[in-house]
């Protein structure tokens, strides 16, 4: 398996512009997590989807993040319009969630700056 | 808001046991303990993961204390390689990493 695939890997953008970055989980995994990372913050979590369905967003900053799932392999994270706050490594992770949580795998993550 | 605390760093000689404490004293009954690791740039790495016996695998061993308010992490003989950020976190709820403990193995 491929693992967890993450695009793109980097990304240069100005204040204002939309931003889409991409994830395609594990197959077979039915949950599918994104994360931001910033030196001060640490690795906060910021929505998590099981079998498609947003659980919990309440990570999510502000309405300009947005996430979907159209399907079970395939997520994108939208921000809209971006700011230079929100520069930072966008880690998206999966897993195959049973009665508890289960191991997450991890994807190289997308570095994002927003100039 | 953490459900765990961890010193923010330490560190450990090369060939030495690395052991890493979490305190988690408001852990619930189904609730597991989680490790993971990130090497520098990387993707987060499951390392362990235990309910309430010790459990060990290729990577680490980790100890739980008979009320699972607390737990360490040991790895047995760190490496250079063994440098990174430790993250241990709790399971059945919202995930989040929190700050973890930075470990620094020196030669």
């Amino acid at each position: 398996d491929a693992g967890v695939i993450q695009s793109p890997r980097h990304e240069v953008t100005e204040m204002g512009q939309e931003v889409t970055l991409r994830c395609k989980p594990i197959s077979g995994h039915n949950s599918l997590f994104w994360y931001r990372q910033t030196m001060m913050r640490g690795l906060e979590l910021l929505i998590y989807f099981n079998n498609n369905v947003p659980i919990d967003d309440s990570g999510m900053p502000e309405d300009r993040f947005s996430a979907k799932m159209p399907n079970a392999s395939f997520s994108t994270l939208k921000i809209q319009p971006s700011e230079p706050r929100d520069s930072a490594v966008y880690f998206c992770a999966s897993s195959w969630e049973r009665q508890v949580q289960e191991t997450q795998y991890f994807g190289p993550g997308t570095r994002l700056l927003v100039l | 808001d953490a459900k765990t605390t961890q010193p923010p760093s330490m560190d450990c000689a090369e060939g030495r046991a690395a052991n890493l404490p979490c305190n988690h004293s408001t852990i619930s009954g189904n609730e597991y303990v989680y490790w993971y690791r990130q090497i520098h740039s990387q993707g987060p790495q499951y390392i362990i993961h235990g309910l309430k016996n010790n459990e060990t695998n290729e990577m680490a061993s980790l100890i739980i204390t008979e009320d699972r308010k607390s737990s360490t992490l040991i790895l047995p003989h760190a490496t250079l390689r063994d440098t990174a950020v430790y993250y241990c976190f709790l399971s059945g709820y919202a995930l989040n990493f929190g700050k973890g403990t930075s470990l620094l193995v020196t030669p």
